[in-house]
């Protein structure tokens, strides 16, 4: 059973639309993460969060807002997709109770904008 | 800022082989944790190994194994005895032990031919 899932995983939408992305962790995990991966980048840290309720500002956050709902739901939001976002999108969930704090991905989510 | 760079885009060797991924990390942090992961031709990415910056001893996962070089700020990944299924993309990664967020490097593509 796949411990990390989101969805849609494939998306189209046209600039200037409006886009959820989603991500649902049975980890019992308290940190949740989103990147977007973009040939010659890696995976760039868009916001992050340690607990429903709480958010915190990635590396990339311009355009991007963010809301979890709960310990195993967090959301990733484009109020105003543009062509720039285009991009492979991560969700990834991590304990943060020790040291390790090894990431766990989802399968991602394939998002044109077209 | 925490800043990890790989400078090997792609890497072609041959099945039974030896390869080392180079990668170096900038961190203003004493104490650290170094993580590689590998992105199967699925998308799919997965946690390999880990090295903590306070330990001398290299880490060992099977047929990885990890060069530390914490004068250099290196970390490279090691692949013994390399399998067509380590064909994939490598990433480094680094997370200072006080935070949470982890910084991941543009990774390299390792190809695996028999």
């Amino acid at each position: 059973e796949a411990a990390v899932t989101q969805s849609p995983r494939n998306k189209v939408t046209v600039t200037g639309g409006n886009v959820t992305l989603s991500c649902r962790q049975t980890n019992s995990h308290n940190y949740m993460y989103w990147y977007r991966q973009d040939t010659g980048h890696g995976l760039r840290l868009i916001h992050y969060s340690y607990g429903a309720g709480n958010l915190q500002i990635g590396d990339v956050p311009d355009g991007y807002k963010a809301t979890r709902t709960t310990q195993e739901d967090f959301f990733l939001l484009l109020e105003l997709a543009s062509p720039s976002q285009t991009s492979l999108y991560f969700c990834a969930s991590s304990d943060g109770t020790g040291r390790v704090d090894t990431q766990y991905f989802g399968p991602g989510t394939r998002l044109l904008v077209l | 800022a925490q800043k990890v760079t790989q400078t090997q885009t792609s890497i072609s060797v041959m099945e039974k082989t030896t390869v080392t991924m180079d990668c170096v990390y900038e961190t203003q942090d004493s104490s650290y944790f170094l993580f590689w992961y590998k992105q199967t031709a699925s998308g799919e990415i997965v946690f390999l190994i880990r090295q903590d910056s306070y330990k001398k001893e290299n880490a060992t996962v099977g047929h990885y194994s990890l060069n530390f070089q914490k004068p250099k700020s290196s970390i490279g990944l090691i692949i013994t005895a390399t399998q067509i299924e380590d064909s994939a993309v490598y990433f480094c990664a680094m997370k200072g032990a006080g935070g949470y967020k982890v910084v991941f490097g543009s990774g390299t593509r390792l190809l695996v031919s028999p």
